[in-house]
């Protein structure tokens, strides 16, 4: 049974604060690595993709991948209200997508 | 370019009876897939579509769902009977390939209420 898991949360940052969310996964195999946002009671929408080791950074947005260590995380900056929400980590597993189960994300003024 | 297009957002309908979900991809995605989504939950696959044939319905539940993706474009998905257990969202997402790379993007998704 491939795994995704992360913490529920919710994780509550002030505003302009970095928010870190973390992510393990189970299968080594394992080569592409996704978050997606998903505001209450909408669709998830990608923020991020990354396949490499290192860090991605996209704006106030940073994927963090360790393939050895099987964990991924999004680090977001300068943390705004708006950026209150679920995220969700997803990995590719031959060809399919298995998702966590997200982190809630608050951001307080 | 206009994104993936479902219908109708929202479905209520009481056990045993019958729906329908329409979801039309990205234009030139050749991979489509059904999710559903419980509340407090990841979206879970239920099938992918690559052009007009099924790659992966292993975890759709046959003996009521059954979907459907005709001339390689729009999809249709179906549960017939419905249970109380099927209240979710039903995503639907497409991606240009279904190579890992590729990325998936998600339409608005239909709610749907068994009561």
């Amino acid at each position: 049974q491939k795994e995704v898991e992360q913490n529920s949360g919710p994780l509550s940052v002030p505003e302009g604060a970095i928010a870190s969310l973390n992510c393990t996964y189970s299968d080594r195999v394992s080569q592409s690595f996704f978050w997606y946002r998903q505001y209450s009671g909408k669709s998830p929408e990608l923020i991020m993709s990354i396949y490499s080791n290192g860090d991605k950074e996209d704006g106030r947005f940073t994927a963090q991948l360790n393939k050895a260590s099987q964990y991924v995380s999004l680090l977001i900056r300068d943390s705004q209200p708006s950026d209150s929400a679920t995220y969700l980590c997803a990995v590719k597993y031959t060809d399919k997508l298995i998702f966590g189960t997200g982190t809630r994300l608050q951001v307080f003024p | 370019e206009a994104g993936v297009a479902q219908s109708p957002r929202y479905k209520i309908i009481e056990k045993r009876q019958s729906v329908a979900f329409w979801c039309n991809p990205i234009s030139g995605h050749a991979t489509l897939y059904w999710y559903q989504q419980i509340l407090g939950q990841g979206p879970k696959l239920l099938i992918q579509f690559q052009n007009n044939g099924v790659v992966d319905d292993s975890q759709l539940p046959k003996d009521r769902f059954s979907a459907e993706r005709l001339k390689g474009v729009d999809s249709t998905l179906k549960i017939q009977p419905a249970k109380l257990e099927d209240s979710a969202v039903y995503l639907c997402a497409s991606s240009l390939m279904i190579t890992s790379s590729y990325e998936q993007y998600f339409g608005p998704g239909t709610r749907l209420t068994v009561t």
